[in-house]
């Protein structure tokens, strides 16, 4: 099972929004709604900021979105800020016998 | 609040077997839930190692099963990671998270993660 696809960096100035995606196949993301994204500053552990593809746990900020169109999920980051200038992978659910999958990453830059 | 803490020895000796545990705190273990270990190599991305369950049951990578065991001590409210016959491959940071429901990739606490290089 290879890792989910993520573009190596986005980025963008602040205030504006920026769109992360995650390519995966119809045994992964397309075929579950078992997406996560995790947000990491260096040195940090990981952060969950969306589960189940649009979900967000309490306390994170409304300005992150989760969506889904067949084996691509999306992260949108609205009103971009310097604060949110990290390390970010998606993870998947796969029916293959890795049964987790995480995203190759994704380092988005405030410009 | 919920912590979980890593612990065991940053430097491991190539062939030799990696042993880490995890200490739960704020949450009692055998109430339920899972509980996952993730590495991360310098510089690279993450990787699910495998999960147990409060009552035992264990969930492994396919790509390291034959070399991982995953325990938990109800006892001592924590679960460990084994990992024999280490490489240079095997360096990272490794975490420990709780998972509320398995494969959901879900994982809402995590442990501040712990180097382990392999060298001799």
């Amino acid at each position: 099972q290879s890792a989910l696809t993520q573009p190596a960096s986005v980025s963008g100035s602040p205030g504006q929004s920026v769109t992360i995606s995650c390519t995966g196949t119809s045994s992964d993301v397309g075929g579950y709604n078992y997406v996560s994204w995790y947000q990491q500053h260096p040195g940090k552990a990981p952060k969950l900021m969306i589960y189940d593809v649009i979900n967000r746990p309490s306390g994170v900020s409304n300005r992150f979105s989760g969506s889904k169109s067949g084996n691509t999920a999306s992260l949108t980051i609205s009103g971009l800020q310097a604060e949110d200038e990290a390390d970010y992978y998606c993870s998947s659910y796969t029916s293959s016998t890795t049964l987790e999958v995480f995203g190759t990453g994704t380092q988005v830059t405030v410009l | 609040q919920v912590q979980l803490q890593e612990s065991g020895p940053g430097l491991v000796k190539p062939s030799e077997t990696l042993s880490l545990t995890c200490a739960v705190s704020g949450y009692i273990i055998s109430s339920g839930y899972y509980w996952g270990w993730i590495r991360q190599p310098p510089g690279k991305g993450l990787e699910w190692i495998g999960s147990i369950y409060h009552s035992g049951s264990t969930y492994y990578n396919p790509s390291l099963k034959s070399r991982v065991t995953i325990s938990v001590d109800m006892s001592k409210n924590q679960f460990s990671l084994k990992l024999s016959s280490v490489t240079a491959a095997d360096t990272a940071v490794y975490y420990c998270a709780r998972c509320p429901r398995f494969g959901s990739t879900i994982y809402d606490y995590w442990g501040q993660g712990t180097l382990v290089t392999v060298s001799s």
